[in-house]
């Protein structure tokens, strides 16, 4: 079974922090993600990698950062968190072609 | 780039009815079609999808039909049960590139009611 974690599954932090969201895979894929889930707006891809050390911006990638130092590991920086990054951050990793698997999801609040 | 657009955005369908959601994409570059469902509180998984060489694809009570000259494709689920109660997430991607990087609808909240 392929699993992917997410290091919270609720996060609270206060408008200027800087967050880090954490997502491992155990299966070995090149490609990770991550979008951001809002109501009405389904899934939005923030940034994506498919290797180490490569990273690509996705739709939506102003406020973010990411860093894939090693295969397994995808994370998501908010360099200074504001209220409208409050959201449902899921992360995803594939093979080359076929099926994205999802973590959780962490459901960050920016007070 | 891609734009995905999804719907209807919410169906209410009684329990052994079927049920119909529609996409339709911009690129004509895009090859790949996935459908996720998302439980209420669980992640997106994938139920079935479907590549540009075929037309139609079956699993049990869900099928994908796609027609590439219109740009549409659809999910169709028969005999509904309120397990099916969920968020459909319809996608697409091309995926020649080597990678794959997919395009989502807005999503459509299904309800079965008994």
């Amino acid at each position: 079974d392929v699993k992917v974690t997410q290091s919270s599954r609720y996060l609270v932090k206060r408008t200027g922090e800087k967050v880090f969201l954490e997502c491992v895979q155990d299966m070995d894929h090149e490609n990770m993600f991550w979008y951001r889930q809002d109501p009405g707006l389904g899934l939005r891809l923030i940034y994506f990698s498919y290797d180490v050390k490569m990273k690509e911006k996705g739709d939506i990638p102003e406020g973010y950062s990411v860093s894939r130092e090693k295969k397994e590991r995808f994370s998501l920086i908010l360099e200074s968190a504001s209220t409208n990054q409050t959201s449902m951050y899921l992360c995803a990793s594939s093979g080359q072609i076929g099926e994205q698997f999802f973590g959780p999801g962490t459901r960050l609040t920016v007070l | 780039g891609e734009n995905v657009e999804q719907h209807p955005s919410t169906l209410s369908v009684q329990e052994g009815d079927s049920a119909v959601i529609k996409c339709t994409y911009s690129d004509s570059a895009s090859n790949y079609f996935p459908w996720y469902k998302q439980e209420l509180g669980k992640r997106p998984q994938l139920i079935i999808d479907i590549r540009s060489n075929v037309g139609e694809k079956k699993d049990q009570r869900i099928a994908v039909t796609l027609n590439k000259t219109a740009k549409h494709f659809s999910l169709h689920i028969t005999e509904t049960q309120p397990e099916d109660s969920a968020v459909y997430f319809c996608a697409a991607s091309e995926v020649n590139t080597g990678f794959q990087k997919l395009v989502f609808g807005t999503g459509t909240r299904l309800l079965v009611s008994p």
